[in-house]
């Protein structure tokens, strides 16, 4: 699975959109974008994922550029529930690797007042 | 809310004691994984089981023990753990087939031993 590079931390201000990069450079075709965010003393809990075109779900926004070299995550309107890690995955079809999730370090969002 | 449930929410133990952790979903999921994260570190994977079988075991020390025993229930059995394996102890599942599917999580076992 590629490997994937995120800031170590970001800040939003409540009611503002967060916009969450995510660097994947060396992605292959058949590989797909996770995102994952896990709050403070809870497991992960899964937001939203994508090959090539863009996605949207009731939580988030998935921006994947042409190139696939990278994504951006959007949550519209942050509130301060969002404050959590934030994870971006890249996953192979893998049955090697049992479809299992390679986390790094993530982003810590905190959401202010 | 999750539909994987782990319990204890909380273990604590000793090094010569004997304790399980335990898994349940009932969303048909035939793959769940065991992870392990440590404090202020992501999580890593430990076990995958496909079909109730064992599948990947990432070199995983034979003090812990990975049950399947349905297609609704793993297990993670523990035995003479050492300190340094405090650590929360994560439990997904995902559904096999259907294009690519996302892991669901419980929220974690953790462990601390003494």
């Amino acid at each position: 699975d590629a490997k994937t590079t995120q800031p170590p931390s970001m800040d939003c201000a409540e009611g503002r959109a967060a916009n969450l990069p995510c660097n994947h450079s060396t992605i292959s075709g058949n590989e797909y974008v996770y995102w994952y965010r896990q709050i403070h003393s809870q497991g992960p809990q899964y937001i939203i994922h994508g090959l090539k075109n863009n996605e949207t779900n009731e939580m988030a926004s998935l921006i994947i550029t042409e190139d696939r070299k990278s994504s951006t995550l959007i949550l519209p309107h942050a509130t301060l529930r969002d404050t959590a890690v934030y994870y971006c995955i890249v996953r192979g079809p893998g049955s090697n690797s049992g479809y299992a999730l390679n986390f790094g370090k993530g982003t810590s969002l905190l959401v202010t007042p | 809310d999750t539909e994987v449930t782990q319990t204890p929410k909380h273990l604590v133990m000793g090094m010569t004691n004997k304790k399980s952790l335990k898994c349940e979903q009932h969303m048909g999921h035939r793959a769940m994984y065991w992870y392990k994260q440590k404090a202020k570190k992501p999580p890593e994977l430990m076990f995958v089981y496909s079909y109730e079988k064992l599948s990947i075991n990432e070199s995983v020390p034979s003090r812990f023990s990975p049950e399947c025993p349905n297609s609704s229930l793993l297990n993670l059995h523990l035995h003479a753990l050492q300190p340094e394996d405090s650590a929360l102890y994560l439990c997904a599942s995902r559904v096999i087939g259907e294009g690519d599917q996302p892991q669901h999580f419980g929220d974690g076992t953790r462990l601390s031993i003494l």
